[in-house]
């Protein structure tokens, strides 16, 4: 059974770094393209983009200057950094197995608030 | 803002068929696949429909998909208490820079 479980801190003050985890268990990171989502409290989603195997990343133009993806294949976790983060930036994480097509599996999130 | 637009809400009583449109354009919808998601309330989105019109396994048949054109319907049969949540399309935009995956504004479903 697939897994995936996000991580990392709840409160991230104005104009830092936001860093967040996503273990994947019963699954390879090698495999897949592997995507994060936003959801900001009563509001839609928002793709904030994805990782492939190789490393490759894409995007959203929106944050695209402040996105920062990385893979991780000995931990089998991949990870999002956000930078310069403002009270916008408030919202529950999700990560996601796809990529390509459709978001076949979704972690359980994690919100993030931002705020000093 | 989302460039693929829902209706903010739908609802109907258990039994009921109730309908979700999603509209897009020719840069998105027009050329891309559609998929749909469900959130129930407090939790994870659930891949619905993927490729238009295909079911993953374990989702029932009561929900289907379709699209033409710029546009593309959600369709649920025989609408049940368990189906009250949050539906969002989703789908590349190739017109948008770096052609990013756009999710719809969303529709609560509620069953009345």
């Amino acid at each position: 059974q697939v897994q995936l479980q996000e991580s990392g801190p709840g409160l991230v003050k104005p104009s830092e770094t936001l860093s967040l985890t996503c273990s994947v268990s019963g699954d390879s990171v090698s495999s897949y393209y592997w995507t994060w989502i936003r959801q900001p409290a009563g509001k839609g989603l928002e793709w904030i983009g994805r990782i492939n195997a190789r490393g490759t990343t894409k995007s959203n133009p929106s944050l695209k200057s402040r996105v920062t993806m990385s893979l991780d294949t000995s931990k089998n976790q991949f990870s999002l950094r956000l930078n310069s983060v403002t009270a916008a930036d408030t919202a529950v994480y999700f990560c996601a197995r796809g990529g390509i097509g459709d978001l076949s599996l979704w972690g359980q999130g994690t919100l993030v608030t931002v705020s000093s | 803002q989302s460039v693929l637009t829902q209706p903010p809400s739908a609802s109907g009583t258990p039994g009921q068929r109730v309908t979700i449109s999603c509209s897009g354009s020719n840069s998105n919808i027009g050329r891309n696949f559609v998929y749909w998601y469900q959130q129930l309330p407090g939790t994870a989105p659930k891949l619905l429909i993927s490729g238009n019109n295909q079911r993953p396994s374990g989702v029932p048949d009561r929900f289907s998909g379709s699209k033409s054109g710029t546009s593309a319907s959600l369709v649920i049969r025989g609408l049940r208490s368990e189906d009250e949540a949050d539906y969002y399309c989703a789908s590349w935009d190739d017109r948008l820079s770096g052609s990013p995956y756009v999710f719809g504004t969303g529709t609560k479903v509620t069953v009345l």
